[in-house]
C-alpha cells in the first residue's frame, strides 16, 4: 500500500512552453502532498506543501506563478510549470502524506519528474 | 527552523566491510522522527531506516542499524556486510510529529561507493 506514481517521468519541452507534471496517490488519499525540486548532485528542497480544495503554500524564493500547484481532489495534485526556460531544467519530485493510521512520520514518494527545458 | 547536516559528501567502503555516514540536526522540538532515505541512480528516494525519538533503542533493518544520540542531537547510519547495491545518495531527514502537514527536511546527502 501506499503508493504514489508520478507521470511524465521525463518531459523535454521548449523554451516558453508550459509543461504540467501529475502526482497521484494510488491506494489511499492524500490530504497533503509536498513538492521538491531537485538539482544534479544536490539534496531535495522543498518547493510548496499543497493542501487538497486550497491554496498550495510556497517556500520563500520560489515563484507562485511560474511553478503552479493545484490539489483538485484527494489522489491528484500537479505541478505546472509555466513560459518554462532552461533554467528551470530539473528534477521534480513529489511526495504525500498517508493517512493518519499510518503512525510513522514517514512521507511516501512519487518515481520522480525529470523535466529539460531547450 | 530544523536544519540537518550531513558532514561527509562522499564516502567508500569495501564490499563486505562496514562503513558508518553521519547527521546531526538542529531543532527546539522533543518529538519528532528522524530517517535515512536512499537514492540509487533511477533517483527514486528508498526509505532505508526511521527513528521516533521518544525510542530510545537504536532502530535496526537488516543490515542497516542507526545510533541515535537525542541529547547531541546525532543520527547516524551503519550500513554493515556493505554490497554493490548499496552504492548510492543517502539522505538523512528530519520530520516533526507535532503536525501532520509538514514536509520532510533533508541533508546534502552522503554518497556512498562500494567497492568490490
Amino acid at each position: 500500500g501506499a503508493v504514489v506514481s508520478q507521470h511524465p517521468s521525463w518531459v523535454i519541452c521548449k523554451s516558453g512552453t508550459s509543461v504540467k507534471i501529475e502526482c497521484r496517490s494510488l491506494d489511499f488519499q492524500a490530504t497533503t502532498m509536498f513538492w521538491y525540486r531537485q538539482f544534479p548532485k544536490q539534496s531535495l528542497m522543498l518547493m510548496a506543501t499543497s493542501n487538497e480544495g486550497s491554496k498550495a503554500t510556497y517556500e520563500q524564493g520560489v515563484e507562485k506563478d511560474k511553478f503552479l500547484i493545484n490539489h483538485a481532489s484527494l489522489t491528484l495534485s500537479t505541478l505546472t510549470v509555466t513560459s518554462a526556460h532552461p533554467e528551470d531544467s530539473s528534477f521534480y519530485i513529489c511526495s504525500a502524506r498517508p493517512p493518519s493510521g499510518y503512525a510513522t512520520g514517514e512521507l511516501f514518494f512519487g518515481e520522480g519528474s525529470r523535466l529539460t527545458v531547450l | 527552523a530544523q536544519t540537518v547536516t550531513q558532514s561527509q559528501p562522499e564516502m567508500s567502503v569495501q564490499e563486505a566491510e562496514t562503513v558508518t555516514l553521519s547527521c546531526t540536526y538542529d531543532t527546539s522540538e522533543s518529538d519528532y522522527y528522524l530517517f535515512w532515505y536512499k537514492q540509487p541512480p533511477s533517483r527514486q528516494m528508498i526509505l532505508v531506516i526511521r527513528q521516533e525519538a521518544y525510542k530510545q533503542q537504536n532502530a535496526t533493518e537488516n543490515r542497516f542499524s542507526v545510533n541515535f544520540q537525542k541529547a547531541a542531537k546525532s543520527f547516524s547510519l551503519k550500513i554493515s556486510d556493505s554490497q554493490l547495491g548499496d552504492a548510492a545518495m543517502y539522505f538523512c531527514a528530519y520530520r516533526t510529529a507535532n503536525s501532520g502537514n509538514t514536509p520532510l527536511v533533508f541533508g546534502k546527502g552522503t554518497r556512498l561507493s562500494v567497492i568490490a
